[in-house]
């Protein structure tokens, strides 16, 4: 199947810093790639969609001015968190779409201190 | 009501049993449906797709009820590897996919 990869796979970081994560289509081209959230033994939650070459749009509830969304290649797209509070502390997971299936990246722990 | 709704268990069982999780769904336009496997602190990965006939992969077979909209998948002589958190996925059309909250299962010697 194809292969999506994450980086990094987890991240510490202090309040109120910005954190970077990149999400990679590694043999496909994907120019949709979604961002989803998952807190402990809960459900993902789509936070947003990422379109290559235009804007994200995202979920009801979500900050797009605190979750800074890049889709710049048919292949890369970035979810930065910024100005990270305790409270954004979760397991970050991306998905590209390739045919009928989702293929997601091995996620971030992101860890706000 | 959640658009996709699951039991989240846990299931408890021993090696060999057979067991079954449901799942709801709440759009009757949903278009496709699967069941995806996710291992703790692990990305979710594709178990199998359902069907409206019906479809069987070794000791896996998912269920379409669209009628009643529901899913369902059964797993028959359960392995101690089976242990995972099973996750219904409902799309509804586009790109709107909807992930149900899980269903733990833990198989036990």
């Amino acid at each position: 199947g194809a292969v999506v990869s994450q980086h990094p796979s987890w991240v510490i970081c202090k309040s109120g810093t910005s954190v970077k994560i990149e999400c990679r289509s590694l043999d496909f081209q994907a120019t949709t790639m979604f961002w989803y959230r998952q807190f402990p033994k809960q459900s993902l939650m789509l936070m947003a969609t990422s379109n290559e070459g235009s804007k994200a749009t995202y979920e009801q509830g979500v900050e797009k001015d605190k979750f800074l969304i890049n889709h710049a290649s048919l292949t890369l797209s970035t979810l930065t968190v910024t100005s990270a509070h305790p409270e954004d502390s979760s397991f970050y997971i991306c998905s590209a779409r390739l045919a009928n299936e989702q293929f997601f990246g091995p996620g971030t722990r992101l860890t706000v201190l | 009501r959640k658009e996709v709704e699951q039991d989240p268990g846990p299931f408890n069982v021993p090696e060999g049993a057979t067991v079954a999780f449901n799942c709801t769904y709440s759009n009757s336009a949903s278009q496709s449906f699967f069941w995806y496997r996710q291992d703790c602190r692990k990305e979710p990965k594709l178990l199998m797709s359902v069907y409206s006939s019906g479809n069987e992969d070794g000791r896996f077979t998912a269920q379409l009820n669209r009628a009643s909209q529901y899913i369902s998948l059964l797993i028959r002589d359960s392995k101690l590897s089976d242990s995972a958190t099973y996750l219904c996925v409902v799309n509804g059309g586009g790109f709107k996919t909807i992930f149900g909250a899980g269903t733990r299962l833990f198989v036990k010697a």
